[in-house]
């Protein structure tokens, strides 16, 4: 079957660094999404990551390992805006996207 | 690039009448679009996906003749939602996938999403 982990919730302090770990099972393979979605909006595009190894884009970088079905978000210089849930989705042999249940990340003072 | 609209944000409406929900992709031709559902605080579920000219593909377990989904050109897709109930309430949102300068082809963008109460 096909099957995307994360953590359900973290907490991190405003300033500091954050990793949110993904595992992945997918029939097929076609990359790996992360999304950022705030409470009662919808999500938006982070990254995406097709090939093994570190994508930074600013505050935030995205790591792939296909060998091991694992990925994660790294968020630094974290602020306060910056709490939300953390969507992981992986892309199937179809081209389908298939969704983590999120981890919704908060962000202490 | 790569902007998805929806209209309406909201609506409330009886049960019993048809609700239709618009999903444009304002800057990029879209050649799949994507139709979820979220409850709070659960995760996004597939609906269906649609190409255009097409029919829609549902998933297992969403009635295709309660949500109607017309997909007509590269920049439109609808979804209408027939004789709603209060348990159709829900955070409808669609996203649209196709070739843009904002990122990969593969990628999903997502509309702002459209809050229906069903009372």
């Amino acid at each position: 079957g096909q099957n995307i982990d994360q953590p359900t919730e973290m907490t991190a302090t405003e300033g500091a660094i954050v990793q949110i770990n993904c595992t992945y099972q997918t029939s097929g393979f076609n990359g790996l999404f992360w999304y950022q979605q705030h409470a009662g909006e919808a999500p938006t595009f982070l990254s995406y990551n097709v090939l093994d190894g570190l994508e930074e884009k600013g505050r935030f970088s995205s790591f792939l390992s296909r060998s091991k079905g694992y990925s994660y978000l790294l968020l630094k210089e974290l602020q306060m805006k910056d709490s939300a849930s953390y969507l992981c989705a992986g892309m199937d042999s179809n081209y389908q996207l298939i969704w983590g249940a999120g981890t919704k990340l908060i962000i202490k003072p | 690039g790569a902007v998805v609209s929806q209209h309406p944000s909201r609506v409330i409406c009886k049960s019993g009448t048809s609700v239709k929900i618009e999903c444009r992709s304002l800057d990029f031709q879209a050649t799949t679009m994507f139709w979820y559902r979220q409850f709070p605080k659960q995760s996004l579920m597939l609906m269906a996906t649609s190409n255009e000219g097409s029919k829609a593909t549902y998933e297992q377990g969403v009635e295709k003749d309660k949500f109607l989904i017309n997909h007509a050109s590269l920049t439109l897709s609808t979804l209408t939602v027939t004789s709603a109930h209060p348990e159709d309430s829900s955070f409808y949102i669609c996203s649209a996938r196709g070739e843009t300068s904002g990122g990969p082809e593969e990628t999903q963008y997502f509309g702002p999403g459209t809050r229906l109460l069903v009372l």
